[in-house]
């Protein structure tokens, strides 16, 4: 069955650093997604991207993140000067289509800013 | 802005009972989604519904779209269904942003 894959599973990462996040969704979904949950926490909308732009943004997502579909598969989230409260598990998303449609999540990465 | 609301937050029962767990929202929706997420954190889709009632094994959802209102069932509770339960909504007019719930953290006794 096919599935959406993330890399890598934890990264860690000294405050300040770029960090990239990505994604494989599945190879014949036109949106993507990505989500954070901060431990504890709810799991919160990021960005939504579409036809090689993004679509729909969170207040959370300010200038220093970005995402990016450098190819035909991957999916990237860039977090550019990481902060401790960036601290949280990123999970990316796909779906085939917009609206009531499954979305269907990958593992996650586990994101520690130290 | 659309909230999600679920109760319980925390849930003990013993192996065999019959548990749920429900979900309330305050916006119309196109569509909702139960989803269960394990210690290691991954989360994995059980349910897409926008009307009336779905089964899936032990597992049955329903919702009713004029209350607002969704229940997540679970017949002859195991172990191994110990986990967090999150329900997300999807907005109207083509929204594609999930908003989510804060979970239900579910513990099944043997």
């Amino acid at each position: 069955e096919p599935e959406v894959t993330q890399t890598p599973s934890h990264q860690v990462t000294q405050m300040g650093q770029e960090v990239i996040l990505r994604c494989v969704p599945i190879s014949n979904h036109l949106y993507f997604y990505w989500y954070r949950q901060i431990l504890g926490q709810k799991v919160e909308f990021l960005v939504s991207f579409y036809n090689n732009e993004i679509s729909e943004k969170s207040e959370i997502f300010d200038d220093q993140f970005s995402v990016e579909r450098p190819d035909g598969s991957n999916f990237t989230l860039k977090i550019r000067s990481t902060k401790l409260e960036d601290s949280a598990m990123y999970f990316c998303a796909s779906s085939g289509m917009a609206g009531a449609y499954e979305q269907y999540f990958g593992p996650g990465t586990r994101l520690t800013v130290t | 802005k659309n909230e999600v609301e679920q109760s319980p937050q925390n849930l003990t029962a013993q192996e065999g009972e019959f548990i749920t767990i429900n979900c309330s929202y305050s916006v119309g929706i196109s569509a909702l989604h139960w989803l269960q997420q394990h210690p290691g954190g991954g989360i994995v889709s059980l349910f897409m519904l926008s009307s009336g009632k779905k089964k899936h094994g032990r597992l049955i959802a329903t919702i009713n779209i004029q209350e607002k209102h969704s229940s997540l069932h679970i017949t002859a509770s195991h172990p191994r269904d110990s986990a967090v339960y999150i329900c997300a909504v999807i907005g109207v007019w083509g929204a594609q942003k999930l908003v989510f719930g804060q979970g239900t953290r579910l513990t099944i006794n043997p």
